[in-house]
Protein backbone atom coordinates (compact mmCIF):
# COMPACT_ATOMS: atom_id res chain seq x y z
CA UNK A 1 0.00 0.00 0.00
CA UNK A 2 1.70 2.79 -1.42
CA UNK A 3 2.04 5.96 1.01
CA UNK A 4 2.16 9.66 -0.23
CA UNK A 5 4.71 9.83 -2.36
CA UNK A 6 6.38 13.68 -3.44
CA UNK A 7 8.69 14.68 -6.04
CA UNK A 8 11.55 15.59 -6.54
CA UNK A 9 12.96 15.18 -3.00
CA UNK A 10 15.41 18.44 -3.43
CA UNK A 11 15.57 21.36 -5.50
CA UNK A 12 17.09 24.31 -6.43
CA UNK A 13 16.38 27.74 -7.54
CA UNK A 14 17.14 30.89 -7.76
CA UNK A 15 14.92 33.84 -6.85
CA UNK A 16 12.48 35.19 -9.49
CA UNK A 17 12.11 31.63 -11.05
CA UNK A 18 8.99 29.76 -10.92
CA UNK A 19 8.75 25.84 -9.55
CA UNK A 20 6.36 22.74 -9.81
CA UNK A 21 6.08 20.21 -6.74
CA UNK A 22 4.29 17.06 -7.12
CA UNK A 23 2.31 14.64 -4.80
CA UNK A 24 0.63 11.52 -5.14
CA UNK A 25 -1.67 10.60 -2.40
CA UNK A 26 -2.25 7.63 -0.52
CA UNK A 27 -3.96 4.66 -2.03
CA UNK A 28 -7.99 5.68 -0.86
CA UNK A 29 -7.60 9.23 -0.12
CA UNK A 30 -9.23 11.81 -2.45
CA UNK A 31 -8.17 15.05 -0.33
CA UNK A 32 -4.72 16.96 -0.76
CA UNK A 33 -3.27 19.55 1.66
CA UNK A 34 -0.09 21.21 1.40
CA UNK A 35 2.34 22.82 3.89
CA UNK A 36 5.26 24.91 3.94
CA UNK A 37 7.79 24.00 7.02
CA UNK A 38 10.81 26.38 7.40
CA UNK A 39 13.53 25.34 9.60
CA UNK A 40 13.20 25.12 13.01
CA UNK A 41 9.21 25.73 12.66
CA UNK A 42 5.74 23.83 12.72
CA UNK A 43 4.09 23.08 9.29
CA UNK A 44 2.17 26.43 8.28
CA UNK A 45 -1.13 25.60 6.04
CA UNK A 46 -1.23 26.25 2.47
CA UNK A 47 -3.97 25.23 1.05
CA UNK A 48 -6.11 22.11 0.79
CA UNK A 49 -7.62 20.43 -2.84
CA UNK A 50 -11.24 18.38 -2.80
CA UNK A 51 -12.65 17.14 -6.08
CA UNK A 52 -9.94 19.12 -8.32
CA UNK A 53 -11.32 22.50 -6.30
CA UNK A 54 -9.27 24.59 -3.40
CA UNK A 55 -11.20 24.13 -0.63
CA UNK A 56 -9.28 26.04 2.05
CA UNK A 57 -6.52 28.59 1.33
CA UNK A 58 -3.94 29.94 4.64
CA UNK A 59 -2.20 32.88 4.93
CA UNK A 60 0.16 32.81 1.68
CA UNK A 61 0.17 35.46 -1.67
CA UNK A 62 -1.25 34.53 -4.86
CA UNK A 63 2.56 33.66 -5.98
CA UNK A 64 1.31 30.34 -4.30
CA UNK A 65 -0.89 28.35 -6.49
CA UNK A 66 -2.32 24.81 -6.72
CA UNK A 67 -4.17 21.88 -8.58
CA UNK A 68 -5.39 18.92 -8.51
CA UNK A 69 -5.83 15.77 -11.17
CA UNK A 70 -9.03 13.67 -11.80
CA UNK A 71 -6.81 10.96 -10.46
CA UNK A 72 -6.48 12.77 -7.09
CA UNK A 73 -3.14 13.87 -7.40
CA UNK A 74 -1.86 17.32 -7.05
CA UNK A 75 0.93 20.44 -7.87
CA UNK A 76 1.96 22.69 -6.07
CA UNK A 77 3.37 25.99 -8.39
CA UNK A 78 5.09 28.64 -6.95
CA UNK A 79 6.11 32.23 -9.15
CA UNK A 80 8.80 34.81 -8.63
CA UNK A 81 10.69 32.47 -6.24
CA UNK A 82 12.00 34.74 -2.98
CA UNK A 83 14.48 33.94 -0.65
CA UNK A 84 11.89 33.23 1.93
CA UNK A 85 10.18 30.49 -0.03
CA UNK A 86 13.17 27.99 1.18
CA UNK A 87 11.95 25.51 2.80
CA UNK A 88 10.13 22.06 3.27
CA UNK A 89 7.11 21.95 1.60
CA UNK A 90 4.65 18.86 2.62
CA UNK A 91 2.22 17.29 0.91
CA UNK A 92 -0.56 15.82 2.94
CA UNK A 93 -3.56 13.30 2.02
CA UNK A 94 -6.75 12.14 3.41
CA UNK A 95 -10.15 10.46 3.14
CA UNK A 96 -12.40 13.46 2.52
CA UNK A 97 -11.72 17.12 3.86
CA UNK A 98 -13.16 16.19 7.40
CA UNK A 99 -11.96 17.73 10.60
CA UNK A 100 -11.98 14.21 12.11
CA UNK A 101 -9.60 12.59 9.22
CA UNK A 102 -5.75 11.70 10.40
CA UNK A 103 -3.63 13.16 7.67
CA UNK A 104 -1.09 11.22 5.97
CA UNK A 105 2.49 12.75 5.30
CA UNK A 106 4.88 12.56 2.44
CA UNK A 107 8.58 13.06 3.13
CA UNK A 108 8.63 16.37 1.83
CA UNK A 109 10.42 18.41 -0.92
CA UNK A 110 13.06 20.30 0.68
CA UNK A 111 13.22 23.78 -1.82
CA UNK A 112 16.42 25.76 -1.52
CA UNK A 113 16.49 29.23 -3.01
CA UNK A 114 19.40 31.16 -4.24
CA UNK B 1 -8.72 31.76 15.87
CA UNK B 2 -7.66 27.85 16.81
CA UNK B 3 -3.96 27.52 17.71
CA UNK B 4 -1.40 25.14 19.91
CA UNK B 5 1.18 25.93 21.95
CA UNK B 6 3.99 23.46 23.26
CA UNK B 7 5.56 23.97 26.36
CA UNK B 8 8.84 23.04 25.67
CA UNK B 9 10.98 23.47 22.89
CA UNK B 10 13.58 20.77 23.72
CA UNK B 11 13.15 18.56 26.37
CA UNK B 12 16.45 16.08 27.22
CA UNK B 13 16.16 12.82 28.93
CA UNK B 14 18.31 9.71 29.59
CA UNK B 15 17.71 6.29 27.91
CA UNK B 16 15.01 4.30 29.55
CA UNK B 17 13.32 7.07 31.82
CA UNK B 18 9.79 8.31 31.21
CA UNK B 19 9.03 11.54 29.65
CA UNK B 20 5.95 13.93 28.77
CA UNK B 21 5.87 16.65 26.07
CA UNK B 22 3.24 19.27 27.00
CA UNK B 23 0.35 20.59 24.37
CA UNK B 24 -2.00 23.21 25.21
CA UNK B 25 -4.71 24.72 22.76
CA UNK B 26 -7.34 27.53 22.45
CA UNK B 27 -10.80 26.04 23.13
CA UNK B 28 -13.20 25.20 20.43
CA UNK B 29 -16.96 23.81 20.28
CA UNK B 30 -15.39 20.46 18.81
CA UNK B 31 -11.72 19.74 19.16
CA UNK B 32 -9.89 16.53 16.75
CA UNK B 33 -6.66 16.97 18.26
CA UNK B 34 -3.09 14.71 16.95
CA UNK B 35 0.35 14.16 17.75
CA UNK B 36 3.12 13.61 14.97
CA UNK B 37 6.48 12.86 14.71
CA UNK B 38 9.34 13.88 12.68
CA UNK B 39 12.48 12.34 11.93
CA UNK B 40 15.90 13.78 10.37
CA UNK B 41 15.22 14.43 6.71
CA UNK B 42 11.38 13.03 7.00
CA UNK B 43 7.61 13.94 6.65
CA UNK B 44 5.57 13.39 9.66
CA UNK B 45 4.26 10.53 10.92
CA UNK B 46 0.70 9.57 12.89
CA UNK B 47 1.62 8.91 16.68
CA UNK B 48 -2.05 9.23 17.80
CA UNK B 49 -5.11 10.60 17.60
CA UNK B 50 -8.06 12.06 19.90
CA UNK B 51 -11.08 11.92 18.48
CA UNK B 52 -13.58 11.40 20.84
CA UNK B 53 -14.53 8.86 23.72
CA UNK B 54 -12.11 7.67 25.90
CA UNK B 55 -9.65 11.04 27.20
CA UNK B 56 -6.65 8.80 27.29
CA UNK B 57 -5.53 7.78 23.59
CA UNK B 58 -2.86 4.87 22.78
CA UNK B 59 -0.19 5.21 19.65
CA UNK B 60 2.28 3.79 18.01
CA UNK B 61 5.61 2.94 19.56
CA UNK B 62 4.22 2.85 23.02
CA UNK B 63 3.27 6.24 23.23
CA UNK B 64 -0.22 7.73 24.91
CA UNK B 65 -1.37 10.82 25.41
CA UNK B 66 -4.36 12.11 27.55
CA UNK B 67 -7.43 15.09 26.45
CA UNK B 68 -8.14 16.97 29.28
CA UNK B 69 -10.88 19.53 28.07
CA UNK B 70 -10.67 21.51 31.56
CA UNK B 71 -7.13 22.23 30.97
CA UNK B 72 -7.15 22.38 27.31
CA UNK B 73 -4.42 20.05 27.34
CA UNK B 74 -3.39 17.00 25.27
CA UNK B 75 0.24 15.78 26.61
CA UNK B 76 2.16 13.35 25.38
CA UNK B 77 3.60 10.63 27.19
CA UNK B 78 5.98 7.29 27.37
CA UNK B 79 6.99 5.37 30.30
CA UNK B 80 10.64 4.70 29.50
CA UNK B 81 12.42 6.11 26.11
CA UNK B 82 14.85 4.74 23.66
CA UNK B 83 17.76 6.33 21.50
CA UNK B 84 15.43 5.94 18.62
CA UNK B 85 12.74 8.02 19.84
CA UNK B 86 15.06 11.19 19.36
CA UNK B 87 13.22 13.06 17.22
CA UNK B 88 11.09 16.10 16.36
CA UNK B 89 6.99 16.09 17.90
CA UNK B 90 4.50 18.10 16.73
CA UNK B 91 0.80 18.37 18.94
CA UNK B 92 -1.78 19.60 16.30
CA UNK B 93 -5.69 20.52 16.25
CA UNK B 94 -7.71 19.72 12.95
CA UNK B 95 -10.52 22.47 11.80
CA UNK B 96 -10.22 20.86 8.32
CA UNK B 97 -6.70 22.08 8.30
CA UNK B 98 -3.88 21.11 10.78
CA UNK B 99 -2.88 23.83 13.43
CA UNK B 100 0.52 22.83 14.42
CA UNK B 101 2.71 23.93 17.57
CA UNK B 102 6.05 24.67 17.16
CA UNK B 103 7.35 21.82 17.86
CA UNK B 104 9.47 20.01 20.77
CA UNK B 105 12.58 18.24 19.93
CA UNK B 106 13.31 15.05 22.59
CA UNK B 107 17.03 14.43 22.36
CA UNK B 108 17.39 10.88 24.11
CA UNK B 109 20.75 10.32 25.74
CA UNK B 110 22.36 7.03 26.40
Amino acid sequence: DAGVTQSPTHLIKTRGQQVTLRCSPKSGHDTVSWYQQALGQGPQFIFQYYEEEERQRGNFPDRFSGHQFPNYSSELNVNALLLGDSALYLCASSFMPGDDQPQHFGDGTRLSIL
Amino acid sequence: AQSVTQLDSQVPVFEEAPVELRCNYSSSVSVYLFWYVQYPNQGLQLLLKYLSGSTLVKGINGFEAEFNKSQTSFHLRKPSVHISDTAEYFCAVNTGKLIFGQGTTLQVKP
